[in-house]
């Protein structure tokens, strides 16, 4: 079975800073999905970006990007010029190809201090 | 554009009540899906559909029952709610394109007294 391990409970940083939330993974497949979701106080689970573990190249979305090693099984999330809104709790998530359930990792709280 | 749409948002119920949780998607998706979170941990998967007129189990089914009888809607049954069933109820969809991207409404606080 998958598991996703996000070894930092909580993290804080100032505004404008830096921040990469870490995220491991176990797996067989050779054919599968990476996700991370943020998911503020409201609740409501976003989607942050998606990487395809047949694709080297790193995925970014604005502010966004991954870091992706397939071999050490590693999918790391780094966050440019982090603002107030990037306050929230980040998840890491996995799906194999062909599969229909996400596997949440435990979840990291970020905040951000102006 | 309203996405996925779960009511109600906040339910307080008695053990061995039962309710009825009710996600609507605008989407067109073919998947549905009903995940608890619970405290320290990420989201689990209680049942899915792969289409209108499907359900299958997820990783923590028992104790629950699922209905999709219109593609749009995708109902969480609970039949005898008991205290271990307090959880956030997320209900997410997602189309059948290669991007397998689950798009998530905004849950529902359920705790069982």
């Amino acid at each position: 079975a998958q598991t996703v391990t996000q070894s930092q409970p909580e993290m804080s940083v100032q505004e404008a800073e830096t921040v990469t939330l870490s995220c491991t993974y176990d797996t067989s497949e050779n054919n599968y999905y990476l996700f991370w979701y943020k998911q503020p106080p409201s609740r409501q689970m976003i989607l942050v970006i998606r990487q395809e573990a047949y694709k080297q190249q790193n995925a970014t979305e604005n502010r966004f990007s991954v870091n992706f090693q397939k071999a050490a099984k590693s999918f790391s999330l780094k966050i440019s010029d982090s603002q107030l809104g990037d306050t929230a709790m980040y998840f890491c998530a996995f799906m194999k190809q062909g599969a229909q359930k996400l596997v949440f990792g435990q979840g990291t709280r970020l905040t951000i201090n102006p | 554009n309203a996405g996925v749409t779960q009511t109600p948002k906040f339910r307080v119920l008695k053990t061995g009540q039962s309710m009825t949780l009710l996600c609507a998607q605008d989407m067109n998706h073919e998947y549905m899906y009903w995940y608890r979170q619970d405290p320290g941990m990420g989201l689990r998967l209680i049942h899915y559909s792969v289409g209108e007129g499907t359900t299958a189990k997820g990783e923590v089914p028992d104790g629950y029952n699922v209905s999709r009888l219109k593609k749009q809607n995708f109902l969480l049954g609970l039949e005898s709610a008991a205290p271990s069933q307090t959880s956030v109820y997320f209900c997410a969809s997602r189309s059948g394109g290669a991007k397998n991207i689950q798009y998530f409404g905004a849950g529902t606080r359920l705790s069982v007294l």
